[in-house]
């Protein structure tokens, strides 16, 4: 299982671009979530999803947008990118009830 | 959900016990304690999980008391790789996937 992961690594985009940052999960997981890490801060939840078709929002859902069409993915689409949106993402998922919540290794973004 | 409140930053030696301990005064009858380590540049991963009295894994220990409104984590034996953040996260398993982490507990171990 490759578990769950993201693309880009790293992306770079200027003030009022579009972009969708994706994540795949291999392991038939219900929940599935998006996570913003500023410099020295904790995780914050942006989005998460409880099954294909249903998604809900987090603490700091404004600028993002989600959708969960398959199990398997749940991407995050920034509208129009705000150098506030400048942040590393982590995307998450598990299954109802289970213990521990597995990450990707998150996509780091800079808005200028 | 109830809030949880950690110390910020602790420092330990190779070889040494370490104890970080979460304070969780509103936990509800449902909540489980959880914790996770995050290595820089990574994501968070599971430590340990419990509900009350202690938990053991090949990793950690899990110290909660009867009135469950603290928790400890302890790590024995730390070194240098145990260098990471540590987030203490309360709540229901209907809960999780929906969870904020915390500031979380800067542990740096030294030589």
């Amino acid at each position: 299982n490759a578990g769950v992961t993201q693309t880009p690594k790293f992306q770079v985009l200027k003030t009022g671009q579009s972009m969708t940052l994706q994540c795949a999960q291999d392991m038939n997981h219900e929940y599935m979530s998006w996570y913003r890490q500023d410099p020295g801060m904790g995780l914050r939840l942006i989005h998460y999803s409880v099954g294909a078709g249903i998604t809900d929002q987090g603490e700091v859902p404004n600028g993002y947008n989600v959708s969960r069409s398959t199990t398997e993915d749940f991407p995050l689409r920034l509208l129009s990118a705000a150098p506030s949106q400048t942040s590393v993402y982590f995307c998450a998922s598990s299954r109802p009830n289970q213990e521990t919540q597995y990450f990707g290794p998150g996509t780091r973004l800079l808005v200028l | 959900l109830a809030k949880t409140t950690q110390p910020i930053s602790m420092d330990s030696y190779e070889g040494q016990e370490v104890n970080i301990t979460c304070s969780h005064n509103n936990i509800a009858t449902n909540d489980y304690i959880t914790w996770y380590q995050q290595f820089p540049s990574q994501g968070p991963r599971f430590i340990i999980q419990g509900y009350k009295t202690k938990v053991t894994n090949e990793v950690a220990s899990l110290f909660i008391p009867a009135d469950r409104k603290s928790s400890t984590l302890s790590l024995p034996r730390v070194s240098l790789s145990d260098t990471a953040v540590y987030y203490c996260l309360v709540g229901d398993r209907a809960s999780y996937g929906k969870l904020t982490f915390g500031q979380g507990t800067i542990l740096t171990v030294h030589p």
